[in-house]
């Protein structure tokens, strides 16, 4: 298995609502990653878990809340969001650890709508 | 994570080599140079990596200049699929990856 698997595809929430995105590796990966994307613009790297921990936040407002239950899931939890919020929300995986060197792998991502 | 900079768009005719050319003139010797690209809608695709050497694979080639301030991505027959956003990011084993603008490439018939 060589792929990373986000579901939802799509989600469309309220302001009030609380929603969880999931992502899930079988590649044996230690790292994962949470990026955000908003339309024509690159992706802006939001979270890093290295060994099931978190090793960087890149100072995301508390309403997303990462979550890594196991080395194959990552989940981002989501509570009160606003519409600027809305964007595509991509998944990544790679082998991890300070000397690895290689490609990440990305999930198709959810797009996320907040109305 | 060395700055780098590229065209930010370019057309390629299909069936022709595709030249994507990226500056990295402040790359540190511990840096590699990788190549993702994203085709619309999709998460990003990682093509290839090269730290000195130049690289191949099955999908494109990697000429890293012997000084490593610049490099070009060679896509050897180019099809209206390669049709996608190409990113050119420098940054050092195991950091994390941070995207630039790129450059958006329209493969024409």
């Amino acid at each position: 298995d060589t792929e990373v698997t986000q579901t939802p595809k799509h989600l469309v929430m309220g302001m009030t609502n609380k929603k969880s995105l999931k992502c899930e590796q079988h590649m044996g990966h230690r790292a994962m990653y949470w990026y955000k994307q908003k339309a024509k613009k690159p992706p802006e790297l939001m979270f890093v878990y290295s060994y099931e921990k978190l090793s960087i936040n890149e100072s995301v407002p508390s309403r997303f809340s990462p979550e890594c239950p196991n080395s194959s899931l990552l989940n981002l939890h989501l509570h009160a969001l606003q519409p600027e919020d809305s964007a595509l929300y991509l998944c990544a995986s790679s082998q991890g650890g300070g000397d690895r060197v290689g490609g990440y792998t990305f999930g198709s991502g959810t797009r996320l709508t907040v109305v | 994570d060395a700055k780098t900079t590229q065209p930010t768009s370019m057309d390629c005719a299909e069936g022709r080599a595709a030249n994507l050319p990226c500056n990295h003139s402040t790359i540190s010797g511990n840096e590699y140079v990788y190549w993702y690209r994203q085709i619309h809608s999709q998460g990003p695709q990682y093509i290839i990596h090269g730290l000195k050497n130049n690289e191949t694979n099955e999908m494109a080639s990697l000429i890293i200049t012997e000084d490593r301030k610049s490099s070009t991505l060679i896509l050897p027959h180019a099809t209206l699929r390669d049709t996608a956003v190409y990113y050119c990011i420098a940054s050092a084993a195991g950091n994390k990856l941070t995207f630039g603008g790129g450059t958006r490439v329209l493969v024409k018939p």
